[in-house]
């Protein structure tokens, strides 16, 4: 099991610029989540899915969009770049059922826009 | 809407006992997560508690007073590897997907 991956590991962006960061899970979760961290502003909920077709707003969702087609993979767009979504971003999920919920986290997107 | 505080730092000697506390307020609250991240990696899951109490694993215990708002996560026999930062995330009730909240963190150094 590969568990949470993500693609790819570091990008730089020059602002006005799109890209989509791509999240696999092989665990069968039903949820999936990105967030984003910045230097004490600790982890932030961007946007989340609880199904295969489904898609929520979180904390911060402004400037980003999702799609979820497959149950193993949720992606993360950025249609035109600034200077303050650079960060480092984390894809997460977790079952719908269990004992704690507990959510797994992938090794993260280390992107700067320029 | 939820609010999160802890430390931003500790320091704390290898093979000392630390506690790092976690208070938050909440909406609704349905349990709260510990996680640690070491530099550059992701988080992992450390501890869960939805029940007052005190859970125990291992060298890691968490403790949780729903009536006070507060958590502590108590790292027993510290090892250089400790030296993380140690995230309180909290879970809402509404608006499903299990979706946390997390604190800032607080970054715990481990000293000789």
């Amino acid at each position: 099991n590969a568990g949470v991956t993500q693609t790819p590991k570091f990008r730089v962006l020059k602002t006005g610029q799109s890209m989509t960061l791509l999240c696999a899970q092989d665990m069968n979760h039903e949820y999936m989540y990105w967030y984003r961290q910045d230097p004490g502003m600790g982890l932030r909920l961007i946007h989340y899915s609880v199904g295969e077709g489904t898609t929520a707003k979180g904390e911060v969702p402004d400037g980003y969009n999702v799609s979820r087609l497959k149950k193993q993979n949720f992606l993360l767009g950025l249609e035109s770049a600034a200077p303050s979504q650079t960060s480092v971003y984390f894809c997460a999920s977790s079952p719908s059922q269990g004992s704690s919920y507990e959510q797994y986290f992938g090794p993260g997107t280390r992107l700067t826009v320029t | 809407g939820q609010n999160i505080d802890q430390p931003t730092e500790m320091t704390a000697t290898e093979g000392a006992i630390v506690q790092i506390n976690c208070t938050y307020q909440t909406s609704g609250f349905n349990g709260l997560f510990w996680y640690q991240q070491h530099a550059g990696e992701a988080p992992t899951f450390l501890s869960y508690n939805v029940l007052d109490g005190l859970e125990e694993k291992g060298r890691f215990s968490s403790f949780l007073s729903r009536s006070k708002g507060y958590s502590y996560l108590l790292l027993k026999e510290l090892q250089m590897k400790d030296s993380a930062s140690y995230l309180c995330a909290v879970k809402a009730v509404t608006g499903g997907g299990n979706k946390l909240t997390f604190g800032t963190g607080t970054q715990l150094k481990v000293e000789l």
